[in-house]
């Protein structure tokens, strides 16, 4: 079974400050993707990544950065933590097998700026 | 850009059927899925669609789809209080391997 974690399952950060989110697939998947969920909005794509070192900005990476310096590992980086930050983030990895071509979520990281 | 969307809400009495509907605006859509998220959990996908297909059917679920009017629809039968949840519907566009997500549907199934 593929697994992908996150590390934080609630965090509460003050604002200004700098905040990580971890995430780790298992799976030797190459794709990995950072989502951002609010009601009524749905998933929306932060960044993504293709493969270890390489990024690409979503639908609203403004905020947002990403490092991944493994091929397991996934992290999204609030360089100064803003209000508007706080959401429910979720974290995935992607395959195609065969024909089929499926993403896999995490439990997802609830954050909460104050 | 692509464009996804579904009602926001859902009731249901149990045991009956549920039909959660969506539409999307991308011709080029080569798969459609239906992921369902359970209260304080991530997506788990539930089912998926070639675009190629008009329907596909697994034990309760049916998913119907409709290329023309690009209208996806996902059939739950004797729903059960299991299935009270927040049901995604998302587009897969050609080779790209992002998708896109609609708002979701919050399915609220009531004895």
């Amino acid at each position: 079974d593929v697994k992908v974690t996150q590390s934080s399952r609630y965090l509460v950060k003050r604002t200004g400050e700098k905040v990580f989110l971890e995430c780790v697939q298992d799976m030797d998947h190459e794709n990995m993707f950072w989502y951002r969920q609010d009601p009524g909005l749905g998933l929306r794509l932060i960044y993504f990544s293709y493969d270890v070192k390489m990024k690409e900005k979503g639908d609203i990476p403004e905020g947002y950065s990403v490092s991944r310096e493994k091929k397991e590992r996934f992290s999204l980086i609030l360089e100064s933590a803003s209000t508007n930050q706080t959401s429910m983030y979720l974290c995935a990895s992607s395959r195609l097998a065969g024909d089929v071509y499926e993403q896999f979520f995490g439990p997802g990281t609830r954050l909460t700026v104050l | 850009g692509e464009d996804v969307e579904q009602s926001l809400f859902l009731s249901v009495r149990e045991g009956d059927s549920s039909v959660i509907n969506c539409t999307y605006t991308d011709s080029s859509s080569t798969y459609l899925y239906w992921y369902k998220q359970e209260p304080g959990a991530g997506l788990q996908l539930l089912t998926y669609i070639f675009s190629n297909m008009d329907m596909k059917q697994d034990q309760r679920l049916t998913v119907l789809l409709n290329k023309k009017d690009k209208h996806l629809s996902l059939r739950i039968a004797d729903t059960q209080t299991g299935d009270s949840a927040i049901y995604f519907c998302a587009e897969k566009a050609g080779a790209d391997y992002k998708l896109s997500f609609g708002a979701g549907t919050t399915v609220t199934v009531r004895a």
